[in-house]
């Protein structure tokens, strides 16, 4: 079971801006970075956010993470076709001295 | 560039192991930690465990201690994950993912991931 919650779908219409949010604890966000990976059907995920809010090369800035406490979010702005997709937050959790992911969230593109 | 290259789909019996290998090109593959993530049908993601390639040490899921055990062989630059005593709800995508950075935990998740292996398993 996850420790870190996301809602389950999220929707949009193109342009329009989604944000997704993940709740988690003292233990896990509270205190280390949050990842957000994107991951289309049938494939590997991709990382979009690594430390909070930075973005690796070739992620576009269309796509933004914050944190506060012990949650965080994901951003997409001017929302197109090619972002539907599954998404998932993930950080370090102290307690369980491990790796743990969200729940996950699909976002559909009205 | 960074590549991730894993073995095969897998058919097991309930009971049985399986081990998954994952050869890694395009750095140096001492250098960062590897992750094991599987993804079963229509569910999420969850993290198995992680090993540093140069040390050999490991860390396991509590959900997957004793069951799991993760090596590799530094002259072929190749992960590998075993998970002994399968049972059916075992059968998913179990994915290598090469950690961005060098650092601690805090910068192990994954960042260059393998295409997956399907390991199924049935009676």
């Amino acid at each position: 079971q996850s420790v870190l919650t996301q809602p389950p779908s999220a929707s949009g219409t193109p342009g329009q801006r989604v944000t997704i949010s993940c709740s988690g604890s003292s233990s896990n966000i509270g205190s280390n970075y949050v990842y957000w990976y994107q991951q289309l059907p049938g494939t590997a995920p991709k990382l979009l956010i690594y430390r909070n809010n930075q973005r690796p090369s070739g992620v576009p800035d269309r796509f933004s993470g914050s944190k506060s406490g012990t949650s965080a979010s994901l951003a997409i702005s001017g929302l197109r076709s090619e972002d539907e997709a599954d998404y998932y937050c993930a950080a370090w959790d102290d307690s369980l001295s491990g790796q743990v992911f969200g729940t996950g969230t699909k976002v559909t593109v009205l | 560039q960074v590549q991730l290259v894993q073995s095969g789909a897998e058919v097991k019996k309930p009971g049985a192991s399986v081990k998954v290998s994952c050869k890694a090109s395009g750095y140096t593959f001492t250098s960062y930690d590897i992750n094991w993530v599987r993804q079963a049908t229509g569910q999420g993601l969850e993290w198995m465990g992680w090993m540093n390639p140069n040390s050999g040490n490991t860390g396991y899921a509590q959900k997957f201690q004793g069951r799991v055990t993760m090596t590799r062989n530094t002259s072929i630059s190749t992960a590998y994950m075993e998970l002994s005593s399968l049972r059916s709800e075992d059968t998913a995508v179990y994915y290598c993912a090469r950690a961005r950075v060098k650092g601690g935990f805090g910068e192990l998740a994954p960042y260059y991931w393998g295409q997956g292996t399907l390991v199924t398993v049935s009676s």
